[in-house]
């Protein structure tokens, strides 16, 4: 089983800033990485998809980068929306594991 | 637009069973995998179950193999978590997630947003 360890768990931003939120994973899983984000009651938001790949639709000021075992969601000029709570997910192999979470707020 | 509603969560007694539902729209249901993935309250979130786009190939968390079953009925666009021994570590919120691309395992697009499960006397 691939164990994700997701930091921060908690961080704080400004709007304007830039932050960043890792994900490192326990074994080489290349770049079958997926990030998320979710607001409270609602569905989970797909950001990137295979460590990099923007999703359609999704703002450019997030991007994702990374490859075998560390991974970072970067999100730029941060705006008071993006308060939410961010996630990976490894779907290299079976059972998919998730990154523990990142609660960003913002100030 | 795609939809995922989940529904059949409640509160159940220790040992007891409850089967939940995934009622999906705005996509064709038969192309794609689908998975059950839960959250308890104030904790990360575990993957639970997965299931091929045509039923024949399931996957489970050791913590439930033997006692939840994943099954869908492509004619009713339904997905179905049967849960059976319920135990009070298996309070959370259940959602079911669609895999990004047909036939294939990359991880969930779409999410629906989740039904309460509370296994308590």
């Amino acid at each position: 089983e691939t164990t994700l360890t997701q930091s921060p768990a908690f961080m704080s931003a400004t709007p304007g800033d830039k932050v960043n939120i890792s994900c490192k994973a326990s074994q080489d899983i290349d770049d079958d990485v997926n990030w998320y984000r979710q607001k409270p009651g609602e569905a989970a938001i797909f950001l990137i998809q295979e460590a990099t790949t923007l999703v359609p639709g999704i703002s450019p000021r997030f991007s994702g980068s990374g490859y075998g075992t560390d991974f970072t969601l970067t999100i730029n000029n941060i705006e008071s929306e993006d308060a939410a709570y961010y996630f990976c997910l490894q779907h290299d192999n079976f059972p998919y594991t998730f990154g523990q979470g990142t609660k960003l707020e913002i100030k | 637009e795609v939809q995922l509603l989940e529904s059949g969560g409640g509160l159940v007694q220790p040992g007891g069973s409850l089967r939940l539902s995934c009622a999906a729209s705005g996509f064709i249901f038969s192309g794609y995998a689908m998975s059950w993935v839960r959250q308890p309250p104030g904790k990360g979130l575990e993957w639970v179950s997965a299931i091929s786009d045509g039923g024949g190939t399931t996957y489970y968390a050791d913590s439930v193999r033997g006692r939840f079953t994943i099954s869908r009925e492509n004619s009713k666009n339904t997905l179905y978590l049967q849960m059976n021994s319920l135990r009070g570590e298996d309070t959370a919120v259940y959602y079911c997630a669609k895999e990004v691309r047909s036939n294939s395992w990359y991880g969930p697009d779409y999410w629906g947003q989740g039904t309460l499960v509370t296994v308590s006397s």
